[in-house]
């Protein structure tokens, strides 16, 4: 079946610092892929995503492309700052199969030193 | 819009006791997903309803029960609570059943 998977957390930057959180899926069908964010107290909010293959999403300066070929949308940000320190969840969904349900991955957590 | 709506925010309840948890979805929106997130065990799916019927369910034990009423809300309800039931229960809607979804701020459950 479907899956996603994300690098191990958590991930620990200084402020100003270069960003990538891996993502890679596997996916018999046409999946549309998903970051989402969790502030600390919070719900998920959705923060970028990408519905067919070399489509780039962006929100807020980060930035996923839809990768085909290596089946991956790792989640890039060129410069962090410290309210960018929360979980982070990549997830997939694929509309084709009937009996599919949105998959996420487990979470990696930002942390984002001044 | 308002967003997705969970109540109540924070419960404590007691070992053997039931709870049921409740979400207003956005309007309009029609599929409802709970989640359950602990830091153990991460996000891990407990149901979807779409248009009053189960579509999805995840690997829970029949203690966590749901529904959907005609106006699109939704409650979960957990019977004879065990300790490793706490956790924040997260309640998503979205348009259509697999759209993306849009999360509430969750009920965070205690079972002392």
């Amino acid at each position: 079946g479907n899956s996603v998977t994300q690098m191990e957390g958590p991930v620990t930057l200084s402020e100003e610092a270069f960003l990538t959180i891996n993502c890679t899926y596997t996916a018999t069908g046409y999946p549309s892929l998903f970051w989402y964010v969790q502030y600390p107290g919070e719900g998920l909010q959705l923060l970028l995503k990408a519905t067919k293959a070399d489509d780039k999403g962006s929100n807020k300066g980060f930035e996923a492309t839809y990768r085909k070929e290596t089946t991956s949308f790792h989640l890039e940000k060129g410069s962090v700052q410290v309210s960018d320190s929360a979980v982070y969840f990549c997830a997939l969904s694929d509309l084709r199969n009937r009996d599919d349900k949105i998959i996420f991955g487990k979470g990696t957590r930002l942390h984002i030193l001044p | 819009k308002a967003g997705v709506t969970q109540t109540p925010r924070y419960l404590i309840k007691t070992r053997g006791q039931q709870v049921t948890l409740s979400c207003s979805p956005i309007s309009g929106h029609r599929s409802v997903s709970w989640y359950q997130q602990t830091p153990g065990q991460g996000l891990q799916f407990l149901f979807e309803y779409f248009s009053e019927t189960q579509r999805n369910k995840g690997n829970f034990p029949g203690r966590f029960s749901g529904r959907q009423f005609s106006n699109s809300r939704s409650e979960m309800n957990v019977s004879t609570l065990e300790l490793g039931d706490s956790a924040l229960y997260l309640c998503a809607s979205s348009l259509w059943t697999k759209y993306e979804q849009y999360f509430g701020p969750g009920t965070r459950l205690t079972v002392t």
